[in-house]
């Protein structure tokens, strides 16, 4: 059974920094792309960041893209945002997908996500 | 960035009903469209990919259609389990969902 379990969210500042991480199980890791989408109380869905099965190619959505990184490591099975000068508008759950192929997206497989509350 | 916008925003319909949402892009994005469901308290699932290719386990009442920048999402008879807000996504570039049509019951 394919399962993706985020962690790391919290409570922080405008401009402090948090790393989310997310662990995978059940399936062969490193034969797939994996992304963070994101979504806030109320909204729609966001995608936020993706990186290919080998990690030598990631994207970013242009409303992170400077301040957010996205990484993996195939040998923890694990996959990690590291967020830096937070907003309060980057205040969401952070959910973990899996791409159903190498690449980006689709997105098959979800964990439930972490929640990242961004309040002075 | 290319853009997606859906169509409408919200529907009420009746169990039985045939509902349609429309998604189009702003610009050419070939079928490379994705439909995905998503119920309140719920991560997102995804019923279809590449625009018409129906995920494994999703009920065939689900179909997709459509191509370059206007795509179609249609349950053919709606059920109970099917009021829910779904969201198409393309991954021809950097992947953008659109803003989520929510169908309720009427």
């Amino acid at each position: 059974e394919v399962q993706l379990v985020e962690s790391g969210g919290g409570v922080v500042r405008p401009g402090e920094s948090l790393r989310l991480s997310c662990t995978a199980s059940g399936f062969t890791f490193d034969d797939h792309g994996m992304s963070w989408v994101r979504q806030a109380p109320g909204k729609g869905l966001e995608w936020v960041s993706g990186i290919n099965w080998k990690g030598g190619s990631t994207a970013y959505a242009d409303s992170v893209k400077g301040r957010f990184t996205i990484s993996r490591n195939n040998a923890k099975n694990s996959l990690y945002l590291h967020m830096v000068r937070l907003r309060a508008e980057d205040t969401a759950f952070y959910h973990c997908a899996r791409g159903k192929h190498g690449g980006y997206g689709p997105q098959d497989y979800w964990g439930q996500g972490t929640l990242v509350t961004v309040s002075s | 960035d290319i853009q997606m916008t859906q169509s409408p925003s919200s529907l009420s319909a009746s169990v039985g009903d045939r509902v349609t949402i429309t998604c189009r892009a702003s610009q050419s994005i070939s079928t490379s469209l994705n439909w995905y469901q998503q119920k309140p308290g719920k991560a997102p699932t995804l019923l279809i990919s590449a625009a018409s290719t129906l995920q494994s386990g999703v009920p065939s009442r689900f179909s997709g259609s459509g191509s370059r920048t206007d795509f179609t999402l249609t349950i053919s008879s709606l059920q109970p389990e099917d009021f829910a807000t779904y969201y198409c996504q393309q991954t021809y570039s950097t992947p953008f969902f659109g803003p989520g049509t929510k169908v309720d019951m009427k």
